[in-house]
């Protein structure tokens, strides 16, 4: 069964660096056709895609926040590490990691598992 | 960029009639790479249709996906109460490397 929970503060001051810890259980992230994802959600909005990491330490993030984002694993740990620099109010809002499916030539890319979400406020 | 348009906005409906969702890409997606998920308030998302048109894990199967190119839908052939909810769309592939839809909200007429 796979399982994955998200941890971090809750409150975060601007400018401040938002460090998110995801923790997962049920599959290991040496295993090829893996990666996992961090999403997030500002409240009343859409989802919105910022960060994957793959089994074989490729990695992948979003285009307009790639200079903010960091996203690193520790597989003996089975997690996943997510920081984001210089937090500003508009980055509040529940951050999700996701366990990304691949299956397939070519390949179905989707995120099957998600985590609870942690709830990040942005504020002075 | 690849930009998901998801139609309409908000979907009243009653519960046993049917739901049509549309998602639309703004440039040709392969149905590989496109999923739709549904998001219930103060849940995360959960998975229903990937590769366009496969049911996950569980899914009861009055949930349908189809299309191809840039059209696709999402359809719930009669509601449920559990099925009011919001849902989105998703593409894998381009710059963004994922993209969400807008979503769909799906509301008790």
């Amino acid at each position: 069964q796979i399982t994955l929970k998200e941890s971090g503060p809750t409150l975060v001051k601007p400018t401040q660096t938002l460090t998110l810890t995801c923790t997962f259980s049920g599959f290991s992230l040496s295993t090829s056709g893996v990666g996992v994802g961090w999403i997030r959600q500002p409240p009343g909005k859409a989802l919105e895609w910022l960060a994957l990491i793959y089994w074989d330490d490729g990695n992948s993030y979003s285009p307009s926040l790639k200079s903010r984002l960091t996203i690193t694993k520790d597989t003996s740990k089975n997690q996943v590490v997510l920081t984001m620099t210089n937090m500003a109010p508009v980055d509040t809002g529940t951050y999700y990691c996701a366990h990304l499916r691949i299956v397939g030539v070519p390949g179905a890319y989707y995120f099957d598992y998600w985590g609870q979400g942690t709830v990040v406020t942005v504020s002075s | 960029e690849i930009v998901l348009t998801q139609s309409p906005g908000t979907l009243s409906l009653s519960p046993g009639e049917r739901a049509t969702l549309s998602c639309r890409a703004s440039q040709s997606v392969s149905s590989s790479y496109v999923a739709w998920y549904q998001q219930k308030p103060g849940q995360a998302p959960r998975l229903l249709i990937y590769g366009a048109s496969s049911r996950a894990t569980g899914i009861p199967d009055r949930f349908s996906g189809s299309g191809s190119g840039t059209d696709f839908t999402l359809t719930i052939s009669g509601l449920e109460p559990e099925d009011f909810a919001v849902y989105y769309c998703h593409q894998y592939g381009s710059s963004p490397l994922f993209t969400f839809g807008p979503g769909t909200k799906v509301d008790i007429k």
